[in-house]
């Protein structure tokens, strides 16, 4: 079982609202991942991080922002909450490295998942 | 268009029976094919990973082929149970950024009834 953990695993909201997906890895790992997932659809990456400092959009355009002050710490922000924000958010983490070396395989380990509705 | 399509969309089998879950991508430069095993509302779990040069990998009762000039993957469940009920996914990752980009297919939903 990998130890990367993410709260509240189920959040039910109403428009408007600002609201924090958090993440958090005890595995010292300096890559971290947002993801977003529809039921029965690929997941999408929003957001990652190379390190404390470091944040960068991902594939998919969305309107939540990320922060890395600490390695372990990931949190996710929707600043005004909308029903079209409704889906699966996950967090997920994979050691540094560079590209050919072994942590190149990019191992990512995934938190449980935060199921978010915006009413 | 790096891409990764697997099929079928879903399955249902019974208890015991054996099934081959099948993986076609077309991502490039290629580093490493994974299967994941996502459980209803839970995060994906890694059962195996595959580099270039090689064409085969068990974990337990879970065997995964790669075909890299083909560019397909198989992941055979043998002797299933009900707790295998849950998506399969297949995810690719190249070789061509920093990142180690992972691209995800969209699972197959797999239920297993006694």
């Amino acid at each position: 079982e990998a130890d990367i953990y993410q709260t509240p695993r189920y959040l039910v909201i109403g428009t408007g609202k600002k609201i924090t997906l958090e993440c958090s890895q005890t595995m010292g790992h300096d890559k971290m991942y947002w993801y977003q997932q529809d039921p029965g659809m690929e997941l999408h990456l929003i957001h990652y991080s190379y390190g404390v400092n470091s944040t960068e959009k991902g594939d998919l355009s969305s309107e939540s922002t990320v922060s890395r002050i600490r390695t372990e710490h990931f949190p996710l922000t929707l600043e005004s909450a909308r029903p079209s924000h409704t889906s699966q958010y996950l967090c997920a983490s994979s050691i540094g490295g560079s590209s050919g070396s072994r942590s190149s395989y990019n191992e990512q380990f995934f938190g449980p998942g935060t199921r978010l509705t915006v009413l | 268009k790096n891409q990764v399509e697997q099929s079928p969309q879903s399955l249902i089998i019974l208890e015991g029976k054996n099934c081959t879950l099948q993986c076609n991508y077309t991502v490039s430069p290629f580093s490493n094919l994974r299967w994941y095993k996502q459980d209803t509302g839970r995060g994906p779990v890694s059962l195996t990973i595959m580099t270039f040069s090689e064409n085969t990998k068990s974990n337990g009762r879970y065997t995964a082929t790669l075909d890299a000039d083909t560019k397909q993957s198989s992941l055979h469940i043998t002797a299933s149970q009900l707790s295998d009920s849950a998506s399969y996914i297949c995810v690719v990752s190249d070789r061509g950024s920093t990142l180690g980009r992972l691209y995800f297919g969209r699972g197959t939903q797999l239920t297993v009834w006694p």
